[in-house]
Order: C-alpha cells, then structure tokens, then sequence
C-alpha cells in the first residue's frame, strides 16, 4: 500500500457524458500527478498539480481538466467523454523540490466509456 | 507518443532463471525509474537511477544505465512466481520536474513455477 487512494476503482459512463475521478495524495505530499493508461499500454502523463496549480500538461485536450484542494487531494475531470478515454487512470503523489524523487501510484480508476 | 520503448514485450521464464529487460529512450534524461504492475493496477516503484550513475542493486534487482546509448536494462535475478507482472521504465526528463515522468510500453513477465 503506498498511501495513495482513488475513487471509485470502476467506473461505467456514456459516450458524451462528464467524469470526476478523486485522488488522496500520501501525506506530506503536495505534487499530484495523473495518468492515463490505455489497455495493453504504458502510463502517459495527463497534467500535474502543485500547490492547487497546474504546473505542467501532457499531450491531452483540454477537456481533461483537474483540481487540487489546500489538504492535496486531487481530481482529475473529464468532459464530453469519447470511447477512447476508456481506460485505466492512475494518480500519484510525490515531494516536491527535487527531481530525484520516487511517484508513489494508487490503485487507480478502470473508465469504461460506452 | 512513448520515449521509452522496451524490449522485449513479453518475456516467460521458469522459476529460478534470470530475467532481462530493455529500455531505450531519446532525449537527455535527470533519471530513468523502473516500475512494476500486477494485473493492471497501481504502479510500484522499483528503483531509480540518476542520470549520472551506470548501475544499482537493490535486492535481486540489478539496473543498468548507459546514457551515451539511451538505454538502460532491468536484470531480475533468481525470478519467483510472484514476480509475474509488467515492468515498465520511465524517464524524467531534463528539464521537467519530479513526478512527469514519461513511459515506456512495458515488458509483461511470466515466471512459471
């Protein structure tokens, strides 16, 4: 166990429809990243959160949007959801401050868009 | 797209032999992690090697880097069953900080009893 919880761990939703998946970072952690996995795949990186700021984004719409609260926890949003965002979506949280520094994952959430 | 591409992607061994895996990526890296996964869940994390070192053990794990080839190799030795998972590199790099962390496509484990 790494600290680091999500929820929910499934999640069924409808082509079109807007998600909110919830990440608790391990304590003392205030970097929170977040993940996409498509099946069969590596992990790409979506954006990152310190300090209730988006400081860095991958390769993802903008309707991939998120939040971080003053206690850390983090939420990942989805809107106008498409069948290709069915997929396993991981969050992990780490210090800040150095670049050396190990991602602690949760369990994930599994989307299924249909 | 992934910069860490790794060979090989499937991988099946008996119980007791070593495992070999390969990691390659482009740019100029700060470090190059390596994961684990069980059955599509969270990632754990292995080891980490800085950009300045050319190996590290931890364990039974043994991690190679060699940056004027932009590869680096994950040697699990003396494998168990519970070893079965997919291993995955990671690369931060320079230029980006902790935690963007970019991933290969994964190499899938078997270690048959």
């Amino acid at each position: 166990e790494t600290g680091v919880t999500q929820s929910p761990t499934h999640l069924i939703k409808t082509r079109g429809q807007q998600v909110t998946l919830r990440c608790s970072s391990q304590s003392g952690h205030n970097t929170v990243s977040w993940y996409q996995q498509a099946l069969g795949q590596g992990p790409q990186f979506i954006f990152q959160y310190y300090r209730e700021e988006e400081n860095g984004r991958g390769n993802f719409p903008p309707r991939f949007s998120g939040l971080q609260f003053p206690n850390y926890s983090s939420e990942l949003n989805v809107n106008a959801l498409e069948l290709d965002d069915s997929a396993l979506y991981l969050c992990a949280s780490s210090l800040p401050g150095t670049v050396d520094t190990e991602a602690f994952f949760g369990q994930g959430t599994r989307l299924t868009v249909v | 797209s992934q910069q860490g591409e790794e060979d090989p992607q499937a991988l099946s061994i008996q119980e007791g032999e070593n495992a070999t895996m390969n990691c390659s990526y482009k740019t100029s890296i700060n470090n190059l992690q390596w994961y684990r996964q069980n059955s599509g869940r969270g990632l754990v994390h292995l080891i980490l090697i800085r950009s300045n070192e050319r190996e590290k053990h931890s364990g039974r794990l043994r991690v190679t880097l060699d940056t004027s080839k932009k590869s680096s190799s994950l040697l699990i030795t003396a494998s168990r069953a519970a070893d079965t998972a997919s291993y995955f590199c990671a690369i931060l790099e320079v230029g980006y900080a902790g935690n963007m962390l970019t991933f290969g496509g994964g190499t899938r484990l078997m270690v048959k009893p």
